[in-house]
Protein backbone atom coordinates (compact mmCIF):
# COMPACT_ATOMS: atom_id res chain seq x y z
CA UNK A 1 0.00 0.00 0.00
CA UNK A 2 1.10 3.27 0.17
CA UNK A 3 1.25 6.25 2.99
CA UNK A 4 1.66 9.91 2.16
CA UNK A 5 1.97 12.17 4.98
CA UNK A 6 1.74 16.17 4.68
CA UNK A 7 0.84 18.38 7.41
CA UNK A 8 -3.18 19.42 8.04
CA UNK A 9 -2.95 23.23 7.85
CA UNK A 10 -0.17 25.92 7.44
CA UNK A 11 -0.71 29.99 8.04
CA UNK A 12 1.96 32.78 6.90
CA UNK A 13 2.49 35.79 6.18
CA UNK A 14 1.91 37.89 2.44
CA UNK A 15 5.13 38.25 1.17
CA UNK A 16 6.73 35.18 2.87
CA UNK A 17 7.62 31.99 2.09
CA UNK A 18 6.38 28.29 2.55
CA UNK A 19 7.56 25.07 2.80
CA UNK A 20 5.12 22.05 2.65
CA UNK A 21 6.27 18.98 3.26
CA UNK A 22 5.22 15.60 2.10
CA UNK A 23 6.42 11.94 2.92
CA UNK A 24 5.72 8.43 1.60
CA UNK A 25 6.48 5.42 1.39
CA UNK A 26 5.33 3.15 -1.68
CA UNK A 27 6.36 0.26 -3.74
CA UNK A 28 7.42 1.01 -8.17
CA UNK A 29 7.64 4.47 -7.27
CA UNK A 30 7.09 6.53 -10.72
CA UNK A 31 7.28 10.12 -9.71
CA UNK A 32 6.10 12.78 -6.91
CA UNK A 33 3.20 15.19 -8.25
CA UNK A 34 2.13 18.34 -6.33
CA UNK A 35 -1.55 19.86 -7.44
CA UNK A 36 -3.11 23.48 -5.82
CA UNK A 37 -6.82 23.33 -5.56
CA UNK A 38 -8.61 26.51 -4.59
CA UNK A 39 -12.04 25.74 -2.76
CA UNK A 40 -14.31 24.22 -4.40
CA UNK A 41 -12.28 24.31 -7.46
CA UNK A 42 -10.89 21.27 -9.38
CA UNK A 43 -6.97 20.78 -8.56
CA UNK A 44 -4.80 22.09 -11.43
CA UNK A 45 -1.13 20.57 -12.00
CA UNK A 46 1.93 22.55 -10.51
CA UNK A 47 4.91 20.28 -10.69
CA UNK A 48 6.56 16.79 -11.24
CA UNK A 49 9.57 15.40 -9.90
CA UNK A 50 10.63 11.89 -10.21
CA UNK A 51 14.70 12.67 -10.14
CA UNK A 52 16.60 13.86 -6.75
CA UNK A 53 16.62 17.01 -6.59
CA UNK A 54 14.99 20.30 -6.91
CA UNK A 55 12.79 21.87 -9.57
CA UNK A 56 12.06 25.17 -9.82
CA UNK A 57 9.14 27.00 -11.66
CA UNK A 58 8.77 30.65 -10.78
CA UNK A 59 7.43 31.60 -6.93
CA UNK A 60 7.10 27.53 -6.76
CA UNK A 61 9.98 24.89 -6.79
CA UNK A 62 9.57 21.06 -5.40
CA UNK A 63 12.45 18.78 -3.88
CA UNK A 64 12.86 15.27 -4.17
CA UNK A 65 14.70 12.76 -2.00
CA UNK A 66 13.37 9.46 -2.88
CA UNK A 67 16.28 7.72 -0.29
CA UNK A 68 14.10 9.79 2.61
CA UNK A 69 10.46 9.11 1.10
CA UNK A 70 9.61 12.87 0.85
CA UNK A 71 9.23 15.99 -0.80
CA UNK A 72 8.65 19.56 -0.54
CA UNK A 73 6.96 22.38 -1.74
CA UNK A 74 8.40 25.87 -1.47
CA UNK A 75 6.03 28.39 -2.25
CA UNK A 76 8.14 32.19 -2.31
CA UNK A 77 6.91 35.80 -2.24
CA UNK A 78 3.74 35.07 -1.26
CA UNK A 79 0.12 36.65 -2.49
CA UNK A 80 -3.11 36.00 -0.87
CA UNK A 81 -4.18 34.09 -3.75
CA UNK A 82 -1.69 31.06 -3.05
CA UNK A 83 -4.52 30.54 -0.33
CA UNK A 84 -5.54 27.26 -1.41
CA UNK A 85 -4.89 23.06 -0.48
CA UNK A 86 -1.96 21.91 -1.76
CA UNK A 87 -2.11 18.27 -2.62
CA UNK A 88 0.88 15.60 -2.89
CA UNK A 89 0.36 13.11 -4.99
CA UNK A 90 2.60 9.77 -5.74
CA UNK A 91 2.72 7.91 -8.79
CA UNK A 92 3.14 4.27 -9.75
CA UNK A 93 4.07 2.56 -12.37
CA UNK A 94 1.56 0.53 -13.59
CA UNK A 95 -1.20 2.74 -15.08
CA UNK A 96 -0.35 6.11 -14.31
CA UNK A 97 -2.28 5.75 -10.90
CA UNK A 98 -1.83 8.47 -8.67
CA UNK A 99 -2.69 8.14 -4.99
CA UNK A 100 -2.99 11.73 -2.83
CA UNK A 101 -2.01 12.76 0.41
CA UNK A 102 -4.88 14.30 2.24
CA UNK A 103 -3.75 17.63 0.96
CA UNK A 104 -2.78 20.78 3.31
CA UNK A 105 -4.54 23.89 3.92
CA UNK A 106 -2.69 27.06 3.33
CA UNK A 107 -3.58 30.12 4.63
CA UNK A 108 -2.00 33.23 3.48
CA UNK A 109 -2.83 36.54 5.80
CA UNK A 110 -1.97 40.11 5.19
CA UNK B 1 -12.26 26.12 -24.64
CA UNK B 2 -9.88 23.19 -24.23
CA UNK B 3 -10.52 21.60 -21.08
CA UNK B 4 -12.10 18.40 -19.21
CA UNK B 5 -16.11 19.14 -19.00
CA UNK B 6 -18.52 17.10 -16.83
CA UNK B 7 -22.20 17.53 -16.60
CA UNK B 8 -23.69 18.05 -14.09
CA UNK B 9 -21.90 20.63 -11.90
CA UNK B 10 -24.64 19.75 -8.90
CA UNK B 11 -26.53 16.72 -8.48
CA UNK B 12 -29.58 16.47 -5.48
CA UNK B 13 -31.02 13.50 -5.70
CA UNK B 14 -32.84 10.82 -3.10
CA UNK B 15 -31.55 7.33 -1.68
CA UNK B 16 -31.93 4.66 -4.00
CA UNK B 17 -32.45 6.29 -6.91
CA UNK B 18 -29.54 5.47 -10.12
CA UNK B 19 -27.87 8.79 -11.50
CA UNK B 20 -25.22 9.32 -14.40
CA UNK B 21 -22.53 12.19 -14.44
CA UNK B 22 -21.05 12.70 -17.70
CA UNK B 23 -17.22 13.88 -18.90
CA UNK B 24 -15.64 14.73 -21.94
CA UNK B 25 -12.04 16.08 -22.68
CA UNK B 26 -10.84 17.79 -25.82
CA UNK B 27 -7.15 17.56 -24.94
CA UNK B 28 -6.43 15.09 -27.03
CA UNK B 29 -5.63 12.84 -24.21
CA UNK B 30 -5.73 8.64 -24.17
CA UNK B 31 -6.84 8.38 -20.76
CA UNK B 32 -9.57 9.47 -18.47
CA UNK B 33 -9.66 9.21 -14.72
CA UNK B 34 -12.22 9.48 -12.14
CA UNK B 35 -12.32 10.28 -9.07
CA UNK B 36 -13.83 10.94 -5.29
CA UNK B 37 -13.26 13.57 -2.94
CA UNK B 38 -14.75 12.92 0.20
CA UNK B 39 -15.96 15.56 2.83
CA UNK B 40 -12.40 15.31 4.24
CA UNK B 41 -10.96 16.25 1.18
CA UNK B 42 -9.10 13.16 0.43
CA UNK B 43 -9.27 12.69 -3.68
CA UNK B 44 -9.58 9.05 -4.50
CA UNK B 45 -8.96 7.16 -7.76
CA UNK B 46 -11.89 4.88 -8.43
CA UNK B 47 -11.22 3.66 -12.58
CA UNK B 48 -8.82 4.61 -15.12
CA UNK B 49 -9.38 4.48 -18.76
CA UNK B 50 -7.27 3.50 -21.97
CA UNK B 51 -8.09 4.24 -25.43
CA UNK B 52 -11.49 2.61 -24.05
CA UNK B 53 -10.18 -0.21 -22.32
CA UNK B 54 -10.42 -0.25 -17.95
CA UNK B 55 -6.68 -0.21 -16.73
CA UNK B 56 -7.37 0.73 -12.64
CA UNK B 57 -10.44 -0.71 -11.09
CA UNK B 58 -10.25 0.55 -7.21
CA UNK B 59 -12.56 -1.46 -4.84
CA UNK B 60 -15.21 0.47 -5.77
CA UNK B 61 -19.20 -1.42 -4.76
CA UNK B 62 -20.27 -2.75 -8.08
CA UNK B 63 -23.24 -0.08 -7.94
CA UNK B 64 -20.30 2.50 -9.72
CA UNK B 65 -20.62 1.27 -13.06
CA UNK B 66 -17.85 3.27 -15.82
CA UNK B 67 -18.92 3.42 -19.38
CA UNK B 68 -16.07 4.76 -21.98
CA UNK B 69 -17.96 5.25 -25.79
CA UNK B 70 -14.67 6.77 -26.97
CA UNK B 71 -11.21 8.21 -25.39
CA UNK B 72 -12.66 11.37 -25.20
CA UNK B 73 -15.74 10.74 -23.02
CA UNK B 74 -15.66 8.70 -20.05
CA UNK B 75 -19.23 8.36 -17.94
CA UNK B 76 -20.06 7.62 -14.26
CA UNK B 77 -23.25 5.68 -13.51
CA UNK B 78 -24.66 5.37 -10.43
CA UNK B 79 -26.84 2.68 -8.86
CA UNK B 80 -28.95 2.50 -6.06
CA UNK B 81 -27.54 5.55 -4.43
CA UNK B 82 -26.65 5.23 -0.39
CA UNK B 83 -25.93 8.28 1.50
CA UNK B 84 -21.95 7.43 1.56
CA UNK B 85 -21.80 8.06 -2.04
CA UNK B 86 -22.43 12.03 -0.90
CA UNK B 87 -19.19 13.06 -2.15
CA UNK B 88 -17.43 15.66 -5.35
CA UNK B 89 -16.74 13.44 -8.18
CA UNK B 90 -14.10 14.63 -10.16
CA UNK B 91 -13.00 13.64 -13.78
CA UNK B 92 -9.65 13.83 -15.10
CA UNK B 93 -7.52 12.97 -18.64
CA UNK B 94 -3.69 12.52 -19.19
CA UNK B 95 -1.65 11.62 -22.21
CA UNK B 96 -0.12 8.00 -21.51
CA UNK B 97 3.70 8.59 -20.21
CA UNK B 98 4.47 9.00 -15.99
CA UNK B 99 5.43 12.55 -16.41
CA UNK B 100 1.94 13.52 -17.66
CA UNK B 101 0.08 15.54 -15.21
CA UNK B 102 -3.18 14.92 -15.13
CA UNK B 103 -5.94 17.52 -15.92
CA UNK B 104 -9.20 17.88 -13.88
CA UNK B 105 -13.07 18.43 -14.35
CA UNK B 106 -14.84 20.90 -12.00
CA UNK B 107 -15.67 18.20 -10.47
CA UNK B 108 -19.86 17.11 -9.49
CA UNK B 109 -21.22 17.72 -6.42
CA UNK B 110 -23.27 14.76 -5.38
CA UNK B 111 -25.88 15.07 -2.52
CA UNK B 112 -27.78 12.10 -1.68
CA UNK B 113 -31.30 13.11 0.65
Amino acid sequence: GQNIDQPTEMTATEGAIVQINCTYQTSGFNGLFWYQQHAGEAPTFLSYNVLDGLEEKGRFSSFLSRSKGYSYLLLKELQMKDSASYLCAVAKAAGNKLTFGGGTRVLVKP
Amino acid sequence: DTAVSQTPKYLVTQMGNDKSIKCEQNLGHDTMYWYKQDSKKFLKIMFSYNNKELIINETVPNRFSPKSPDKAHLNLHINSLELGDSAVYFCASSQQGRNQPQHFGDGTRLSIL
